[in-house]
């Protein structure tokens, strides 16, 4: 089955600052890779994915980048904002099961 | 609106009580699940389904059971409740090759 690691545990960022978040996989037939941001006392919620075909995807402030090679991926986060403190998780397709693995989750805190 | 749904939000509960979480979706989805996690921790796959009439373990060892009759709907059911169930219940929803959908959880306390 697959195997996501999920780096760091809590991130503390200044407002403006950038935030990365990395996770590694396992399976090297995975090709598709979420993240999700939740907020307190709310259900995760997708804010950007990546497939395999392509090495980057930008959505405004946050991107996505993904290593095939060394079967990790990140999220970066420029220009951070208060109401981007949230607990974020990545996820990979276990292809045996055809389920999301999901990492750990980051708690991301931006201080004002 | 296509979307998916959880009742009830909230449960308090005694020990030995059974329970049915429901879960329905609104989104023709073919794959369903049902996720345990404590607030803002590491999601747990306790059950997952591919289709009507199929129900799959996960990672989590859990007492409880699922059914899945009709496409859109997923019951979690605890026969026995205890203390150690006490935790949040997220149901989700998938197309093949997509994202998962979360539905908004069931927060259960048994006393």
């Amino acid at each position: 089955g697959e195997n996501v690691e999920q780096h760091p545990s809590t991130l503390s960022v200044q407002e403006g600052d950038s935030a990365v978040i990395k996770c590694t996989y396992s399976d090297s037939a995975s090709n598709y890779f979420p993240w999700y941001k939740q907020e307190l006392g709310k259900r995760p919620q997708l804010i950007i994915d990546i497939r395999s075909n392509v090495g980057e995807k930008k959505d405004q402030r946050i991107a996505v980048t993904l290593n095939k090679t060394a079967k990790h991926f990140s999220l970066h986060i420029t220009e951070t904002q208060p109401e981007d403190s949230a607990v974020y998780f990545c996820a990979a397709p276990d292809t045996g099961r055809r389920a999301l693995t999901f990492g750990s989750g980051t708690r991301l805190q931006v201080q004002p | 609106e296509a979307d998916i749904y959880q009742t009830p939000r909230y449960l308090v509960i005694g020990t030995g009580k059974k329970i049915t979480l429901e879960c329905s979706q609104t989104m023709g989805h073919d794959k369903m699940y049902w996720y345990q996690q404590d607030p803002g921790m590491e999601l747990h796959l306790i059950h997952y389904s591919y289709g009507v009439n199929s129900t799959e373990k996960g990672d989590l060892s859990s007492e409880s059971t699922v059914s899945r009759i009709r496409t859109e709907h997923f019951p979690l059911t605890l026969e026995s409740a205890r203390p150690s169930h006490t935790s949040q219940y997220l149901c989700a929803s998938s197309a093949p090759g997509t994202e998962e959908y979360f539905g908004p959880g069931t927060r259960l306390t048994v006393l």
